[in-house]
């Protein structure tokens, strides 16, 4: 069965920090990778989607970024966080195009002070 | 106008009670309409979805399309305890799109 990994799950970091989080898949190959934030009363915000290694789109222009390093695994990151940033940060997969079958991760909840 | 609205709650309800929950949207091309559901601190988990108009049931769970008047609903019957979380609504242009459309959530108390 497939699996979705991402850690840490609360981050507590200072403004003008840099910040890395981590999502990994298990059990499936090439699958569609997706970095969500949801913040209080705003709903979930599509920031990045990956369709492959090195393959990215950004839906948002703002102070993050990511990477896909490998084919399962996916990266936020950000040189200098603001804090605006604060959110609770969700990664998610799913495989088939034709198919309504996103999975999420557990999430992290990022605060910036 | 936000592309897809919905009533943040708190709803609060008794055991046992039928629960409505609903979204509108203002974009009638949306052909996908998703319920989520979100425990506190966890990621969502999709419940069901329905394509174009119509109903779906699954166990106790009803979900509802009416694309004339671009408002979906989802139904609990029999609700439980359980149940309370933050249910999500999500709408797509077509199943190959790679964006969903979010509401805010709706959160739901069940009381025993």
């Amino acid at each position: 069965s497939q699996t979705i990994h991402q850690w840490p799950a609360t981050l507590v970091q200072p403004v003008g920090s840099p910040l890395s989080l981590e999502c990994t898949v298990e059990g499936t190959s090439n699958p569609n990778l997706y970095w969500y934030r949801q913040a209080a009363g705003r709903g979930l915000q599509l920031l990045f989607y990956s369709v492959g290694i090195g393959q990215i789109s950004s839906e948002v222009p703002q102070n993050l970024s990511a990477s896909r390093p490998q084919d399962r695994q996916f990266i936020l990151s950000s040189k200098k966080l603001l804090l605006s940033d604060s959110g609770f940060y969700l990664c998610a997969w799913d495989r088939d195009r034709g198919r309504i079958d996103y999975t999420f991760g557990s999430g992290t909840r990022l605060t910036v002070v | 106008q936000k592309e897809v609205e919905q009533d943040p709650g708190p709803l609060s309800v008794p055991e046992g009670a039928i629960v409505s929950l609903n979204c509108t949207y203002s974009n009638s091309a949306f052909q996908y309409f998703m319920w989520y559901r979100q425990y506190s601190r966890k990621g969502p988990e999709l419940l069901m979805y329905t394509y174009s108009s119509g109903n779906k049931e699954d166990g106790r769970f009803t979900a509802q399309v009416d694309k004339s008047s671009k408002y979906i609903s989802l139904f609990i019957r029999d609700s439980q305890p359980s149940d309370s979380a933050t249910y999500l609504c999500a709408m797509s242009f077509t199943s190959g799109t790679y964006k969903y459309i979010f509401g805010t959530g709706t959160r739901l108390k069940v009381l025993a």
